[in-house]
């Protein structure tokens, strides 16, 4: 079974571009979370999805930031316009219902200059 | 609040040495769940177990064991004769009935294992 896929796996961006992440949960999936790793806060949720409805999105840093789920297994985070200190690796997580164990995809490493 | 403490943050060991990673945690809800995450040098976080507050066995899965002690709110990780793919950073997480699933992790704790 395919786990969860995220793309790109890389991207360099200069500041004030728009950078769009994608995240593919796994099938049969209800949950969605984003979750973001950098050294100086660790691993932090941003986001999270329950059956494509936003649930808490308390951890959004600032309103550049915005995620969507238009449908099951599909997401995205948007991140307009993009600043240096948005480079991190940004992590989608899926699970089959809330308070379930949440699988990881292998992360957007993500360097904005 | 909730809130996860791993105190060691960095874990050196020659292989086949057994090694104890400690995890307290901190919650006010009576129905949680902990988890343990690895994270090797490739990046991906790979789970590798999730306990409720209602269970309190001890767990073994080959080389790794879960110690769950509610009296001490730790959960701590225990991997036997240890081998250099052990090597990565392992996190632990909790997450509160409560709070929808949310996991706060703790700060990690990177293990090298020396041949």
């Amino acid at each position: 079974d395919a786990g969860v896929i995220q793309s790109p796996r890389h991207e360099v961006t200069e500041m004030g571009q728009e950078v769009t992440l994608r995240c593919k949960p796994i099938s049969g999936h209800n949950s969605l979370f984003w979750y973001r790793q950098t050294m100086m806060r660790g691993l932090e949720l941003l986001i999270y999805f329950n059956n494509n409805v936003p649930i808490d999105d308390s951890g959004m840093p600032e309103d550049r930031f915005s995620a969507k789920m238009p449908n099951a297994s599909f997401s995205t985070l948007k991140i307009q316009p993009s600043e240096p200190r948005d480079s991190a690796v940004y992590f989608c997580a899926s699970s089959l219902m809330l308070a379930e164990t949440q699988y990881f995809g292998p992360g957007t490493r993500l360097l904005v200059l | 609040a909730q809130k996860v403490t791993q105190a060691q943050t960095e874990i050196s060991v020659v292989e086949k040495e057994d090694v104890t990673l400690d995890c307290v945690y901190e919650t006010r809800d009576t129905t949680y769940y902990l988890f343990w995450y690895k994270q090797p040098p490739s990046g991906e976080l790979v789970f590798l177990i999730r306990r409720n507050s209602f269970d309190e066995q001890n767990e073994i899965s080959g080389r790794y064991s879960w110690n769950f002690q509610k009296s001490t709110s730790s959960f701590n990780f225990t991997i036997t004769a240890s081998q250099v793919v052990d090597s990565a950073v392992y996190f632990c997480a909790l997450s509160e009935n409560n709070q929808g699933g949310k996991l706060i992790f703790g700060q990690g704790t990177e293990l090298s294992v020396k041949p």
